[in-house]
Order: structure tokens, then sequence, then C-alpha cells
């Protein structure tokens, strides 16, 4: 079945650009049925969605982190990335990729990634 | 921007009980709500999406209803596999996916 993994550096300094890519098993990113987002979690608190991107390289960031947030797609590796730029010890967090179902009735995340932690400090 | 309000952020039950929780969006968002469960050190899961269907593979004793601003979901008889913290998403528009701040489920 689908599966995701995160994979990218756990430690950042701050004000430098974190990067992580999400590897899509088991499927095509390229459906046309579904975005591809990412979703993090500072530790002890809630969910905050960062961005979503469609296969097409259509992106959607929240309004809160767009001018630091860039997300990419390869759908030759079947691949997509995150790009949060000059990052804070706010932003340490566990990142997760997750799919996004393209139709508005569906457009929930039905399956997520293990998640990866990130920590920013120096 | 809309924002979505849970609650009680917190609560305290008894195996059998009936739960309630509850979100609020400050606007309309029709049924575009979804409900994830995300139990401690756990990655988050989808119960319920467009506020009242129930994900492949979810007990039936969750329930979600709901329409416009005011959500609510049921779990009909608390068991003790059901402890987590609840979050409620809106998705009417891809450009903003708010989640709400979370109700954290303990057993009494």
């Amino acid at each position: 079945q689908l599966q995701l993994q995160e994979s990218g550096p756990g430690l950042v300094k701050p004000s430098e650009t974190l990067s992580l890519t999400c590897t899509v098993s088991g499927g095509s990113i390229s459906s046309s049925s579904y975005y591809w987002g990412w979703i993090r979690q500072p530790p002890g608190k809630g969910l905050e969605w960062i961005g979503s991107i469609y296969y097409s390289g259509s992106t959607y960031y929240n309004p809160s982190l767009k001018s630091r947030v860039t997300i990419s797609v390869d759908t030759s590796k079947n691949q997509f990335s995150l790009k949060l730029s000059s990052v804070t010890a706010a932003d340490t967090a566990v990142y997760y990729c997750a799919r996004q179902g393209y139709r508005t009735p569906t457009r929930a995340f039905d399956i997520w990634g293990q998640g990866t932690m990130v920590t920013v400090s120096s | 921007d809309i924002q979505m309000t849970q609650s009680p952020s917190s609560l305290s039950a008894s195996v059998g009980d009936r739960v309630t929780i509850t979100c609020r969006a400050s606007q309309g968002i029709s049924n575009y709500l979804a409900w994830y469960q995300q139990k401690p050190g756990k990655v988050p899961k989808l119960l319920i999406y467009a506020a009242s269907t129930l994900q492949s593979g979810v007990p039936s004793r969750f329930s979600g209803s709901g329409s416009g601003t005011d959500f609510t979901l049921t779990i009909s008889s608390l068991q003790p596999e059901d402890v987590a913290t609840y979050y409620c998403q809106k998705y009417n528009s891809a450009l903003a996916l708010t989640f709400g701040g979370g109700t954290k489920v303990e057993i009494k």
C-alpha cells in the first residue's frame, strides 16, 4: 500500500534553510486525485499545515509561512520536498508529509509519513 | 482567516461513557471538516472527513456531525485505546487548511 517517508537533516542552524524530502512508495505522486502536503507539530503543541503541492507543480502555502516556504515536486523520483528559510527555534518541530485528497469533499490528509524531528539550534 | 476552536481542551471520562468534542469555525465552511486522532507518540490518523463520513477501518463508535460553523465528534462508548488527542481541520479552501487546537481525551 501507499507509504510516505520523510528524510533530511535532524539539526539545522538558526537563520539557515531547513530542507526535507518525502518519498512516496506503493503509488504514483502523479495521480490526478491527490495533493501532497507538509504539516508540522512543535513539541507538545498542535498541528500546523505548512503547504501542499499538486503533481503539476501548483502550490498552496499557509499564509503565515508563505514568505519562507517553498514546496516542489519531482515526479521522476516520486518525491516532493520542503524548504523553509531563515529558521529560528520556533521552527523546531516534527515535520510530517501526507497525502491529501484533490476534490474538496475529500481534501483531508488520509495517509501520513512517520514524521521527522527537526531541531533548530546552533 | 477562519479560526477553528475546539472545546473542551481536555476531558476525562470513564470507559463506556459517551464523549462529545466540539469544533466551531469562525465562518461557515459547509461540511468541509475532518477529524484526526493522535495517540501519544504516534502519527495523526484520519477518522472522519466531510464532517460525517467515517474513514475506512475506523470503529463505528466514532461519529461526526455538523455543517456550517458547528461540528461534533462523538465517541459512543469510550474505550481505553481511545486515549488520544483529537484535532479538527477545515479544508473549505485549498489556501487555508487550519487545524483546531486539539482535545486531549483521558480515562478517568
